[in-house]
């Protein structure tokens, strides 16, 4: 079976600081990962994915994540937080083995982003 | 151009009216799906078609009735709705459903359901 854990709920970071968004994934075979941000009221947006190849992906809105197989990570980073930054982010995984359910997306519980002026 | 689009962007229905939700896209992605999205939750699957065909159905409870006319549209629709069925009903589509590396989801902005 195929999870995700987001460590923090919450994350408030000041304009212009480093953005961090944890994301820890247990998965029985290497996984499709992606990163989506969902502003209010509005659907999901893919930021990134990791598939295969480089670990290193970059995303739109200068967002990027490394895959971290040793760790089991995909943590989200972005070095400068804009305003326009604040949303809600959610990790997800999918692990391309069995059927039916199993292979769609299972996504973490999310974690709100606030960036202060 | 990776657009899905849902309509309405809302609807208020009583618990004995019939409505309907709508989806289409023109990405030439052959599955579709409908997730439901509660307040500071991730979204939840519920219904999954690849090439028109049902292929997931997550025990929704039958009220909700999906249906795929074409490659393009995804309808869901809602009949005899309870209030703890308001929430935000995502649609979402891709390249085949199989879950392979290059099969991304898309979503649609959501249709936010209020049932009184």
């Amino acid at each position: 079976a195929q999870s995700v854990t987001q460590l923090g709920s919450h994350v408030s970071v000041s304009e212009g600081a480093l953005v961090l968004l944890r994301c820890n994934y247990s998965s029985s075979v290497p996984p499709y990962l992606f990163w989506y941000v969902q502003y209010p009221n509005q659907g999901l947006q893919l930021l990134l994915k990791y598939t295969t190849g480089a670990t290193l992906v970059k995303g739109i809105n200068g967002f990027e994540a490394e895959f971290k197989k040793s760790e089991t990570s995909f943590h989200l980073t972005k070095p400068s937080a804009h305003m326009s930054d604040a949303a809600e982010y959610f990790c997800a995984v999918r692990t391309p083995i069995s059927s039916g359910s199993a292979r769609q997306l299972t996504f973490g519980s999310g974690t709100q982003l606030t960036v202060l002026p | 151009d990776t657009e899905v689009t849902q309509t309405p962007k809302h609807l208020v229905m009583g618990m004995t009216n019939k409505k309907s939700l709508k989806c289409e896209q023109h990405m030439g992605h052959r599955a579709m799906y409908w997730y439901k999205q509660k307040a500071k939750k991730p979204p939840e699957l519920m219904f999954v078609y690849s090439y028109e065909k049902l292929s997931i159905n997550e025990s929704v409870p039958s009220r909700f009735s999906p249906e795929c006319p074409n490659s393009s549209l995804l309808n869901l629709h809602l009949h005899a709705l309870q209030p703890e069925d308001s929430a935000l009903y995502l649609c979402a589509s891709s390249q085949d459903g199989t879950g392979d590396y290059g099969d991304t989801q898309y979503f649609g902005p959501g249709t936010r359901l209020t049932v009184l």
